[in-house]
């Protein structure tokens, strides 16, 4: 059974500060590592990971694939309380086009920022 | 621009009647289609997958049933909700030849 593992499950933090979430994960013939920001309602897409492209930056944020240590982090410098949110990590696996696209998710890590 | 709905957005129903949530995307055709629960605002669960029309795969053994009775509309349905079915449930969908998939606004179930 696939299995994805976010850690911290919960961080607090004040606006400047850099943080690092981290995701592991044990799946059979893995295809990509997602990241999704939530704050009320959908989950909005950050990043795609794969094995042709191991690190994504966008402004402020960055993640990084390690495909030997089977995990990946997410990387946020200079909080802002708009950062708030859950953070999801998300993998799909499958050989040879079998995965549908399925996703199986981490717990979720829950960050607050205070001003 | 493709986008994807989903109604209600709250709902609120006594244990053992029955359930139908709908998702609708539009701007695309012959999408993947995903239902998934998260409970207690944590990671998500992903309940069925539909890759055509009438095609629908479980992953996980419940309550719930889901048809996709056209190319676009993917429904959730149940003939006798559970306490246990409570839960905000979101649909998605992925265009056939990327990996990321995109979330509806979710609806909030709540049994009672």
């Amino acid at each position: 059974e696939d299995k994805v593992v976010q850690s911290p499950l919960s961080l607090v933090v004040h606006e400047g500060d850099t943080v690092t979430l981290n995701c592991s994960y044990e799946v059979t013939n893995f295809r990509s590592l997602l990241w999704y920001k939530q704050e009320k309602k959908a989950p909005t897409f950050l990043f795609m990971l794969t094995s042709s492209g191991i690190e994504k930056k966008s402004g402020r944020l960055s993640s990084i694939l390690d495909k030997k240590e089977l995990s990946s982090i997410l990387n946020i410098t200079a909080t802002q309380t708009g950062d708030s949110a859950i953070y999801l990590c998300a993998v799909e696996a499958g050989a040879g086009g079998t995965s549908y696209g399925k996703l199986t998710f981490g717990q979720g890590t829950i960050l607050t920022v205070h001003p | 621009s493709q986008t994807i709905h989903q109604w209600p957005a709250t709902l609120v129903q006594p244990v053992g009647s029955p359930l139908s949530l709908e998702c609708t995307v539009e701007g695309t055709s012959n999408p993947n289609l995903y239902w998934y629960r998260q409970a207690a605002g944590r990671g998500l669960q992903l309940l069925f997958y539909s890759v055509g029309i009438g095609q629908i795969s479980s992953e996980v053994p419940q309550n719930l049933s889901a048809s996709r009775p056209q190319d676009r509309q993917f429904i959730l349905s149940s003939k006798k909700l559970l306490l246990s079915d409570s839960g905000f449930y979101l649909c998605a969908w992925k265009p056939g030849r990327t990996y990321e998939q995109y979330f509806g606004p979710g609806t909030r179930l709540t049994v009672t």
